[in-house]
């Protein structure tokens, strides 16, 4: 059971805006910046979104992550095939004193 | 770039031992982390070490990790003691980026450890 949940499953057909979402705690999501990762099955994660909504450089700007209170999202928009992919969210969590990370975004391009 | 290398196999009880070396760039200066990934599952993050050696680990793995860095080979190397089959999984090494301690932007490959007698 992660610290931070996300849905298991989301999907969306190209060209269309898809919104992930992140929900913590106060000791994580809601006192700490969060960020995401993106996992092409077989490959190392990638940094997508730092600093809850900065994109770091390379990163296209369909890309947008927020934050509101305890919650985050990742929204992509103009949909592309490339994007199928896992996502997981990251966050500091100052009781555990350590990082905490979604269980992670199945997303499929249908 | 961070290539992890690792023994591939180990017997359940014994201790697990993976090494990053970082080419391209200096250890110098940055926090580095092992997270660690069970097949078909999710990430987990096991711990940092800062160049300097400060460490800070997960409190769920503290009782039998350590995580060292030796500046002088650019490497950083994880240990996990008295393994089971749950520990089996992808250890990665990470670079700490800003963005808190959980921004992580140059990644290895991966090193698939596998516990089984």
């Amino acid at each position: 059971q992660s610290v931070l949940t996300q849905p298991p499953s989301a999907s969306g057909t190209p060209g269309q805006t898809v919104t992930i979402s992140c929900s913590g705690s106060s000791s994580n999501i809601g006192s700490n910046p969060v960020n995401w990762y993106q996992q092409v099955p077989g490959t190392a994660p990638k940094l997508l979104i730092y600093s809850t909504t900065h994109r770091p450089s390379g990163v296209p700007d369909r890309f947008s992550g927020s934050k509101s209170g305890t919650s985050a999202s990742l929204a992509i928009s103009g949909l592309q095939s490339e994007d199928e992919a896992d996502y997981y969210c990251a966050a500091k969590d100052d009781d555990l004193n350590g990082v905490v990370f979604g269980g992670g975004t199945k997303l499929t391009v249908l | 770039q961070l290539r992890e290398s690792g023994p591939g196999l180990v017997k359940p009880s014994e201790t697990l031992s993976v090494t990053c070396t970082v080419s391209g760039g200096s250890i110098s200066s940055y926090y580095w982390s092992w997270i660690r990934q069970p097949p078909g599952k999710g990430l987990e993050w096991i711990g940092y070490v800062y160049y300097s050696g400060t460490t800070n680990y997960n409190p769920s793995l503290k009782s039998r990790v350590g995580i060292s860095v030796d500046t002088s080979q650019n490497r950083i190397s994880l240990t996990l003691t008295s393994v089971t089959a749950t520990d089996t999984a992808i250890y990665y090494c990470a670079r700490h980026f800003s963005g808190g301690i959980s921004s992580y932007d140059y990644w290895g490959q991966g090193a698939l450890v596998t516990v089984a007698s």
